[in-house]
């Protein structure tokens, strides 16, 4: 089965400009998730989403960072402006459904900000 | 709140010689636990998960780990180390209801010739 697409690869932009990344999860996966990778750090959930719905967006900075899952299967992630804080590799996730949270997630290849 | 602590953000071992990477994880509820792996400019591959069954998990490409609910850990192991398994791993938690998962910091492994 195709595994989790992310695009691009690679981007660099420098502040205050704005990005957006697009995530296709693996076909059937109700839930997907946005993880940001810090260099030297863990991978940290940014938002979740079961279906089209927000399930947790707790760690999300909201006044820059927005995302949607549109008809419940692809998402794009938004930031809007962007701060050199924000350089990381932005993870792409699904599973096929979150209950118990024992499903496993596959990760996409993830996306390398660069922000100068 | 569930939190994971990986002991060593480096670890060096020769080829052939056993792999040991640390994890312990705090949980307030019966956790799950899973190993992922991450090679340079790759996506995490999950390695094995702990899900209340066996306590001794067995993974892929000849790994395995041990959990230890007296010493909340979940150590991952392996009896002989090679080249392909240098790489970054990452230990993860995930005890909620919504499935997210909490991460290590990573180790490093690396392995000599």
């Amino acid at each position: 089965e195709a595994g989790v697409a992310q695009s691009p690869r690679y981007k660099i932009i420098e502040k205050r400009q704005s990005v957006a990344f697009w995530c296709n999860p693996i076909s059937g996966h109700a839930t997907l998730y946005w993880y940001q990778q810090i260099l030297g750090q863990g991978p940290k959930l940014l938002i979740q989403f079961q279906n089209n719905g927000v399930v947790d967006d707790s760690q999300l900075p909201k006044d820059r960072f927005s995302a949607e899952r549109l008809k419940g299967v692809d998402s794009t992630l938004k930031i809007q402006p962007a701060k050199l804080e924000d350089s990381a590799v932005y993870l792409c996730a699904s599973s096929l459904d979150m209950v118990g949270g024992a499903y496993e997630q596959y990760f996409g290849p993830g996306t390398r900000l660069t922000v100068t | 709140a569930q939190s994971v602590t990986q002991l060593g953000s480096h670890v060096s071992v020769s080829e052939g010689a056993l792999v040991l990477l640390r994890c312990n994880y705090s949980s307030s509820v019966p956790p799950y636990l899973f190993w992922y792996v991450q090679y340079p400019n790759q996506g995490l591959q999950l390695l094995l998960k702990y899900t209340s069954a066996a306590t001794l998990v067995k993974g892929i490409n000849g790994f395995e780990a041990e959990f230890k609910k007296s010493e909340t850990s979940f150590h991952l192991t392996k009896p002989s180390a090679h080249m392909s398994d240098a790489a970054e791993y990452f230990c993860a938690v995930s005890g909620g209801s919504q499935g997210n998962l909490i991460f290590g910091k990573g180790t490093k492994l690396s392995v000599k010739p």
